[in-house]
């Protein structure tokens, strides 16, 4: 069965250095999303795409973030500056519009673990 | 609206059931989702109810939603030590970019 991929699966960063996360996700989705879960606390989203361009995002996106899909199966996450805050385990995730309006189950990748040092 | 709750923990023998519940408080909310997540491991989609639907059974698995209470639940069959996991409810917004809101998640562990 088809999975979403992410690398790596755990990332160790200074304060305040730049660091991509990348996902692969599922080749025939079409949406795609980034979540983070710090430890102990719930799972969060923090944004969509969809055809090329942001389609939601939430307070935690904020200007340190940013989303790219550098290619045609790439899907990237930046965080510009990192924090200590920023630590958490990153969830690519993807879904594939076509099944019918909102029935869309998002299928996630394994995460990438980040500690920022 | 927009907060899931679950309860934390859940220990049950292998052989029954386990049921796992949800509440949630946005009535907008449009699918409902199941997630498991086993130690190290990320987020496996186990089952989704249409918020119009009462039931819906897969296998081991029966998704029960009250929508009148904001209420869903998740019965496992003859619970298994490979159950042993982290279960996630999620709602999905679909006015708002398909993101998912979940819940703090809830422990299922099952005793030999």
């Amino acid at each position: 069965e088809p999975e979403v991929t992410q690398t790596p699966s755990h990332q160790v960063t200074q304060m305040g250095q730049e660091v991509i996360l990348r996902c692969v996700p599922i080749s025939n989705h079409l949406y795609f999303y980034w979540y983070r879960q710090i430890l102990g606390q719930k799972v969060e989203f923090l944004v969509s795409f969809y055809n090329n361009e942001i389609s939601e995002k939430s307070e935690i996106f904020d200007d340190q973030f940013s989303v790219e899909r550098p290619d045609g199966s790439n899907f990237t996450l930046k965080i510009r500056s990192t924090k200590l805050e920023d630590s958490a385990m990153y969830f690519c995730a993807s879904s594939d519009p076509t099944q019918g309006a909102g029935n869309q189950p998002q299928h996630f990748g394994d995460g990438t673990r980040l500690s920022i040092l | 609206g927009e907060d899931v709750e679950q309860s934390l923990f859940l220990s049950v023998r292998e052989g029954d059931s386990s049921v796992i519940n949800c509440t949630y408080t946005d009535s907008s909310s449009t699918y409902l989702y199941w997630y498991k997540q086993e130690p190290g491991a990320g987020l496996q989609l186990l089952t989704y109810i249409f918020s119009n639907m009462d039931m819906k059974q897969d296998q081991r698995l029966t998704v029960l939603l009250n929508k009148k209470d904001k209420h869903l639940s998740l019965r496992i069959a003859d619970t298994q030590t490979g159950d042993s996991a982290i279960y996630f409810c999620a709602e999905l917004w679909n006015n708002a970019g398909n993101m998912l809101t979940f819940g703090g998640g809830t422990r299922l562990m099952v005793k030999p």
